[in-house]
């Protein structure tokens, strides 16, 4: 049972450049979501989804795009690259289902992006 | 406005000492979660705790405590006997709203160091 896996794990882009980050999950989770996280600070969400189709802004999602056509895929994509965009990302999932508002995220291992 | 705030950005405890990292928070919704989270210096998240808002009792899950205090709007976590291998960074987290996708708000986190 992998989890939450996400490829690639490092990339060097350089300003300008386009990528995509992929996060897939084995748990049947219905929502997944991105998040950032910068130095000195803590997880910010960039983006996120409830289900397949469908997608939705978080606190930081300029300059990102995503794409949910698979229930178990989860895509971040940058098209155009900026210095700012130099972060760790993760992504995670979580079931949509319990009554106590108890729905923990499942984290991936992170990707680590740096742009110049 | 801050949601979650971590006053403490390093603690250094002895061995086997027990220790509290502080969490308050600010929301006006009444139905909220709260979460700690684990980042060991390998990069993954790792959840320890949670407590919501409606809940009596402080949570518990073995080594880790959530002093819950709502009027004061805190949630600091206790961690008793520490280990050598609690040395990580920890973040507090809030979700807002008992349904729908887990927003998760972090915490700038506390980096904790355990000393022999």
């Amino acid at each position: 049972n992998a989890g939450v896996t996400q490829t690639p794990k490092f990339r060097v882009l350089k300003t300008g450049q386009s990528m995509t980050l992929l996060c897939a999950q084995d748990m049947n989770h219905e929502y997944m979501y991105w998040y950032r996280q910068d130095p000195g600070m803590g997880l910010r969400l960039i983006h996120y989804s409830v289900g397949e189709g469908t997608t939705a802004k978080g606190e930081v999602p300029d300059g990102y795009n995503v794409s949910r056509l698979k229930k178990q895929n989860f895509l971040l994509g940058l098209e155009s690259a900026a210095p700012s965009q130099t972060s760790v990302y993760f992504c995670a999932s979580s079931y949509s289902g319990s009554s106590s508002g108890a729905n923990v995220l499942t984290f991936g291992a992170g990707s680590r992006l740096t742009v110049l | 406005a801050q949601k979650i705030t971590q006053t403490q950005p390093g603690m250094f405890v002895q061995e086997k000492e027990a220790v509290t990292l502080d969490c308050t928070y600010d929301t006006s919704d009444p139905s909220y979660g709260l979460f700690w989270y684990k980042q060991p210096s390998s990069g993954e998240m790792i959840f320890l705790i949670y407590q919501g808002s409606y809940d009596q009792q402080n949570a518990t899950e073995g080594r880790y405590s959530l002093n819950f205090q709502k009027a004061r709007k805190s949630a600091n976590l206790v961690i008793s006997a520490s280990q050598l291998g609690d040395s990580a960074m920890y973040f507090c987290a809030m979700r807002e709203g008992w349904s729908g996708a887990q927003k998760l708000v972090f915490g700038q986190g506390t980096r904790l160091t355990i000393n022999p």
